[in-house]
């Protein structure tokens, strides 16, 4: 059964620092890997995609996520956090082309 | 930019009611999900509609629950008999056939008191 796994409830980063978001995953055949966001009162945005072609994903808004099969790990990261990223964000699974599961959020914080 | 879209934003109703929510999805998309977020808790799969019936739902998705697309552009989710656990954010989302993506509505929060 694929899963996936933030290691982070709560991530804090100064403006201007580099953002890190761990997402450790679960799966029996080759993953499709995303990330999403939900700002405060939002929907949810889909960030970026994983579907087996480059290892390295670029997004929108300056993120991008690395899929590591030997770690099983896709990470978002980005080189300096604006006042705007604090939201919460999503690794995310498929489940097959049915449904998409979901990991239990980090939730980060951008000081100034 | 093409979107999905929900109506209402906010739903109050009273416990053993029966309430409709509704989702307009991406026009060219032909699957169709439905979620849910409990405050606090992880996003949760209900239920994916293709071709005008139900292809997969989750143990969530009892006979409370119900899906329709009762036109060629809105697709609901009637949940009967309303239980105070069923207040969260209910997102809709849908996605193209081929593609694992699914792009979400900005969710209806149903409060049940």
């Amino acid at each position: 059964a694929q899963s996936v796994t933030q290691l982070d409830s709560h991530v804090s980063v100064s403006e201007g620092t580099p953002v890190l978001l761990r997402c450790n995953y679960s799966s029996s055949y080759s993953p499709s890997l995303f990330w999403y966001v939900q700002h405060p009162n939002k929907g949810l945005q889909l960030l970026l995609k994983y579907t087996s072609a480059a290892t390295l994903v670029k997004g929108i808004n300056g993120f991008e996520a690395e899929f590591k099969k030997s770690e099983t790990s896709f990470h978002l990261t980005k080189p300096s956090a604006h006042m705007s990223d604090a939201a919460e964000y999503f690794c995310v699974v498929s489940g097959g082309y049915n449904k998409l599961i979901f990991g239990a959020g980090t939730r980060l914080a951008v000081h100034p | 930019e093409p979107e999905v879209t929900q109506t209402p934003s906010h739903q109050v109703t009273q416990m053993g009611q029966e309430v409709i929510l509704r989702c307009v999805p991406i026009s060219n998309h032909l699957y169709f999900y439905w979620y849910r977020q409990i405050l606090g808790q992880k996003v949760e799969f209900l239920v994916s509609f293709y071709n005008n019936e139900i292809s997969e739902k989750s143990e969530i998705f009892d006979d409370q629950f119900s899906v329709e697309r009762p036109d060629g552009s809105n697709f609901t989710l009637k949940i009967r008999s309303t239980k105070l656990e069923d207040s969260a954010m209910y997102f809709c989302a849908s996605s193209e056939w081929g593609r694992t993506e699914a792009f979400f509505g900005q969710g209806t929060r149903l409060t049940v008191v």
